[in-house]
């Protein structure tokens, strides 16, 4: 069956650190996004991609960056992590046809110390 | 641009209880209108989605949701709550223009033994 995988699952980083969360997606769905879900805020999206080598900045993009290199694979990297990074970030994907039913995977919670 | 309001951000009902989760949405086009359920540490899973035809949409674990273009709503039905109904509904929009989709903020059903 086809699915969306995160890793990791759990993640305890430093103040500063860079970090790389990894979303795999077996679809073949050309679109995909990241959000953040944060208590009081529901889902915000952070990136999203219509295709290989397209990237778009979503409505909470500061700080954070991704790169599509095929269409499995949008991986989220945080550049300098912060403290008001911690959340759980969740991938998803879509077809690209109409009405674009998301797919999510499981999340990854990530810390910042 | 497209937008959802969601009434409530937790509603408690007791179980056998009739569920109703309230969504209104905002879209300059005809919409395409979605229910998602999250458990506690999931990713988020389709309920139902409406995109054209029949008002009533009938989804999984016997939930259900009647688009009103009328009143601009797409509220969430059940007829008698399980426990194992407790999870956090979002209710979302996409207008197709952009190939994306807005959720609300979320509502965190309890069901009361």
């Amino acid at each position: 069956d086809a699915e969306i995988t995160q890793s990791p699952r759990h993640k305890i980083t430093e103040t500063g650190r860079q970090v790389t969360l990894a979303c795999h997606q077996t679809w073949n769905h050309n679109n995909m996004f990241w959000y953040r879900q944060d208590l009081g805020h529901g889902l915000r999206l952070i990136h999203y991609s219509y295709g290989v080598q397209d990237t778009n900045k979503g409505e909470v993009s500061d700080g954070y960056s991704v790169s599509r290199s095929n269409t499995e694979d949008l991986p989220l990297t945080l550049e300098s992590a912060a403290s008001s990074q911690t959340s759980v970030y969740f991938c998803a994907s879509s077809e690209g046809l109409a009405p674009y039913t998301q797919y999510f995977g499981p999340g990854t919670r990530l810390t910042v110390l | 641009a497209q937008s959802v309001t969601q009434l409530g951000s937790h509603v408690s009902v007791s179980e056998g209880a009739l569920v109703l989760l309230r969504c209104n949405y905002s879209s300059s086009v005809p919409p395409y209108l979605f229910w998602y359920v999250q458990y506690p540490n999931q990713g988020l899973q389709l309920l139902l989605k409406y995109t054209t035809g029949a008002t009533l949409v009938k989804g999984i674990n016997g939930f259900e949701a009647e688009f009103k273009k009328s009143e601009t709503s797409f509220h969430l039905t059940k007829p008698s709550a399980h426990m194992s109904d407790a999870a956090e509904y979002f209710c979302a929009v996409s207008d197709g223009g952009y190939q994306k989709v807005t959720f609300g903020i979320g509502t965190k059903l309890q069901v009361i033994p």
